[in-house]
C-alpha cells in the first residue's frame, strides 16, 4: 500500500531564517505530488504540484519554492522566512486513473510551521 | 474556473441527530467531487469521492453523500452523528480535462458533536 511521510512535525523558526520541509511518498511510482497550506480559519491553497523529476509549477507567488529531486521526494524551501509564512503545509500525492486510488488525492499529516 | 462553497463555517449537532453539510460547486465541465476530513493536527483524510458513476456515494464511518447535477450540490449527511465525528469537513472539486488533478477546496465547516 502506498504511505506518505512528512516531516518534521512541527517547526518554531525566526523571521529571515530558511526553511526546509520534506515529503516521501512510498508504494508507487510516478506520482503527482502537490504542497498546499493552511492558514488558520481558512481553506487549503495549493502552492505547487509537480508532474515529474525537476517539474515544478507555482500556482501563487510567494517567498516560497519547491524542488523534487527524486521521483518520490517533493521538498519545500525558502530562503528567508516572513511572519506571513506561519501555517500549517501538507504534502500530498495521485495518480492519474480508473480505480480506487485514481484520481485522488492523498494527504500526508502535515507540518506546522510557527515563524516568529 | 471551478470552486466551492461550503455553507455555515461551523455546524452543532447533538449526538445521534442527523449530520448534514452541504456543499455547492461550480464547474464547466463535468466535476470529481470529494469530500475530506481533517482532525485536529491531522493531515486530510478522503471520506467519499464522486467520479461520475452512482450519484449516491457512500463513504467510510457512516457517511454518504448524493450529486445533484440540477442543484449543483453534493452534500454530506450521516444519519446519526456520534461524538467521534466531531472534526473539519472539507468539499473540494476537481476535473480531468487539463489531464492533471487539482483540488479546489472549500473554506471547511466544523461539525460540533454535543452529548
Amino acid at each position: 500500500s502506498q504511505t506518505i511521510h512528512q516531516w518534521p512535525a512541527t517547526l518554531v523558526q525566526p523571521v529571515g531564517s530558511p526553511l526546509s520541509l520534506e515529503c516521501t511518498v512510498e508504494g508507487t511510482s510516478n506520482p503527482n505530488l502537490y504542497w498546499y497550506r493552511q492558514a488558520a480559519g481558512r481553506g487549503l491553497q495549493l502552492l505547487f504540484y509537480s508532474v515529474g523529476i525537476g517539474q515544478i509549477s507555482s500556482e501563487v507567488p510567494q517567498n516560497l519554492s519547491a524542488s523534487r529531486p527524486q521521483d518520490r521526494q517533493f521538498i519545500l524551501s525558502s530562503k528567508k522566512l516572513l511572519l506571513s509564512d506561519s501555517g500549517f503545509y501538507l504534502c500530498a500525492w495521485s495518480v492519474l486513473g480508473w480505480g480506487d486510488s485514481g484520481n485522488t488525492i492523498y494527504f500526508g499529516e502535515g507540518s506546522w510551521l510557527t515563524v516568529v | 474556473a471551478q470552486s466551492v462553497t461550503q455553507l455555515g463555517s461551523h455546524v452543532s449537532v447533538s449526538e445521534g441527530a442527523l449530520v448534514l453539510l452541504r456543499c455547492n460547486y461550480s464547474s464547466s465541465v463535468p466535476p470529481y467531487l470529494f469530500w475530506y476530513v481533517q482532525y485536529p493536527n491531522q493531515g486530510l483524510q478522503l471520506l467519499l469521492k464522486y467520479t461520475s458513476a452512482a450519484t449516491l456515494v457512500k463513504g467510510i464511518n457512516g457517511f454518504e453523500a448524493e450529486f445533484k447535477k440540477s442543484e449543483t450540490s453534493f452534500h454530506l449527511t450521516k444519519p446519526s452523528a456520534h461524538m467521534s465525528d466531531a472534526a473539519e469537513y472539507f468539499c473540494a472539486v476537481s476535473s480531468a480535462n487539463t489531464g492533471f488533478q487539482k483540488l479546489v477546496f472549500g473554506t471547511g465547516t466544523r461539525l460540533l458533536v454535543s452529548p
